[in-house]
């Protein structure tokens, strides 16, 4: 089975720009949630989808934030006017949909906001 | 509102020590998960074990171990022989709810883990 993918890796943008980043889950996955990490810390929930159902947003995820997973596979999340704040690894992660299961982890995207 | 410690911020050891990662988690539901990932330099989150709250029974696969005491909300990880390929940040994290609904995952700071020859 291919694990969850991410593209792309690394992101460098200037203040201002917009930036999208895609996840592809393991496939039959019908969750799938995101992420963020900032240096020396625990990954914290942005949100996640069932299916094609955005159905819980953190309030990390300001208006500047937005998620899709149009055809409930592959989702993206896409920053508005990116900030220096939003320096960050994206992780995205995906489980069955049943329950409290574990869900696995793509490799990230490292976005740099200069 | 769920909340996961991990009071050790980075730990040095010599190969073939062992090494115990300590993880306290705050919950009010009764029912909930816990788990441990890996994250080595590369950055990706490694799935390592999954406990739910009515198994408190110790776990070993292989050179690791978890010890879950509901007594005193722990739920700590060691590692037998430490090998220098363990070096990576440890994230424990909790999963709290509802059996049946989704859940989000909240995680501790990590533990970096630090194995020389």
């Amino acid at each position: 089975d291919t694990g969850v993918s991410q593209d792309p890796r690394h992101k460098i943008t200037k203040r201002g720009q917009n930036v999208t980043f895609r996840c592809d889950p393991i496939s039959e996955h019908n969750r799938l949630y995101w992420y963020r990490q900032t240096l020396g810390q625990g990954p914290e929930f942005l949100t996640y989808f069932q299916n094609e159902a955005q159905l819980e947003k953190s309030r990390l995820l300001s208006d500047r934030f937005s998620a899709e997973r149009p055809k409930g596979s592959f989702s993206t999340l896409e920053i508005q006017r990116t900030e220096q704040g939003d320096s960050a690894m994206y992780l995205c992660a995906s489980s069955l949909g049943r329950g409290q299961e574990t869900q696995y982890f793509g490799p990230g995207t490292r976005l740099l906001v200069l | 509102a769920q909340k996961v410690t991990q009071a050790q911020t980075e730990i040095s050891v010599v190969e073939k020590e062992d090494v115990t990662l300590d993880c306290v988690y705050e919950t009010r539901d009764t029912t909930y998960y816990l788990f441990w990932y890996k994250q080595p330099p590369s950055g990706e989150l490694v799935f390592l074990i999954r406990r739910n709250s009515f198994d408190e029974q110790n776990e070993i696969s292989g050179r690791y171990s978890w010890n879950f005491q509901k007594s005193t909300s722990s739920f700590n990880f060691t590692i037998t022989a430490s090998q220098v390929v363990d070096s990576a940040v440890y994230f424990c994290a909790l999963s709290a709810g509802i059996t049946g609904t989704a859940s989000k995952l909240t995680f501790g700071t990590g533990t970096r883990l630090q194995v020389t020859l």
